[in-house]
């Protein structure tokens, strides 16, 4: 089956700038996650959506953040305006809906640079 | 509030021997754990799971121990092998919950050749 796809690879915005990811998850898989990896620490959760209803939002600095799954399938996850410690990697996961024994999978990341 | 907590950085080990990555965890309302593997540029991957009602899973190489009264957990790697070498997490979740992981900082292990 393929796997979860996140683009872009890389993305490097000046701080004030808006930025949008995109993820494309399993198909099939009716929860899909928004992590974000700082250097050196772990994935942290933004947001949860099941179908295209959002879940949890608790982490989510909705000032700058914002996330729409639309169909529940595809989603989007932009950053207006973008400030330097929004620097990180941006994971998109997905999963079966209440099936915690195989986690997430997760897609290869964007990782953003703001300067 | 780091509810996941692995105080191990980093770790060598020489090829052929025993890897032993070590997570600890607060809460004690969860009640699955997963580790997962990842490689520069990628995003992590599963390898191994346990719920709160075992106390050891294996998988081939790989066995995840949990001592839920110490809030603890350990993957061993049996033998270590060069292409082991990655950050590894643990996360945490609980199943009454909204089935939401919490990862910790993650360890960088080096299998040398």
């Amino acid at each position: 089956e393929a796997g979860v796809a996140q683009s872009p690879r890389y993305k490097i915005i000046e701080k004030r700038q808006s930025v949008a990811f995109w993820c494309n998850p399993i198909s099939g898989h009716a929860t899909l996650y928004w992590y974000q990896q700082i250097l050196g620490q772990g994935p942290k959760l933004l947001i949860q959506f099941q179908n295209n209803g959002v879940v949890d939002d608790s982490q989510l600095p909705k000032d700058r953040f914002s996330a729409e799954r639309l169909k529940g399938v595809d989603s989007t996850l932009k950053i207006q305006p973008a400030k330097l410690e929004d620097s990180a990697v941006y994971l998109c996961a997905s999963s079966l809906e209440r099936q915690m024994s195989y986690g997430y999978t997760f897609g290869s990341g964007t990782r953003l640079t703001v300067v | 509030d780091q509810q996941v907590k692995q105080n191990s950085p980093s770790l060598s080990v020489q090829e052929g021997r025993i890897s032993i990555l070590n997570c600890d965890y607060t809460n004690s309302m969860f009640d699955y754990f997963l580790w997962y593997k990842k490689y520069p540029a990628e995003g992590p991957t599963f390898l191994i799971s346990i719920s709160s009602i075992k106390d050891k899973n294996e998988d081939g190489r790989f066995t995840v121990f949990l001592n839920k009264s110490a809030k603890h957990l350990s993957l061993h790697i049996v033998p270590s092998q060069p292409g082991d070498s990655a950050v590894y997490f643990c996360a945490a979740s609980a199943i009454t919950g909204t089935y939401k992981y919490i990862f910790g900082t993650g360890t960088r292990l080096k299998v040398l050749a």
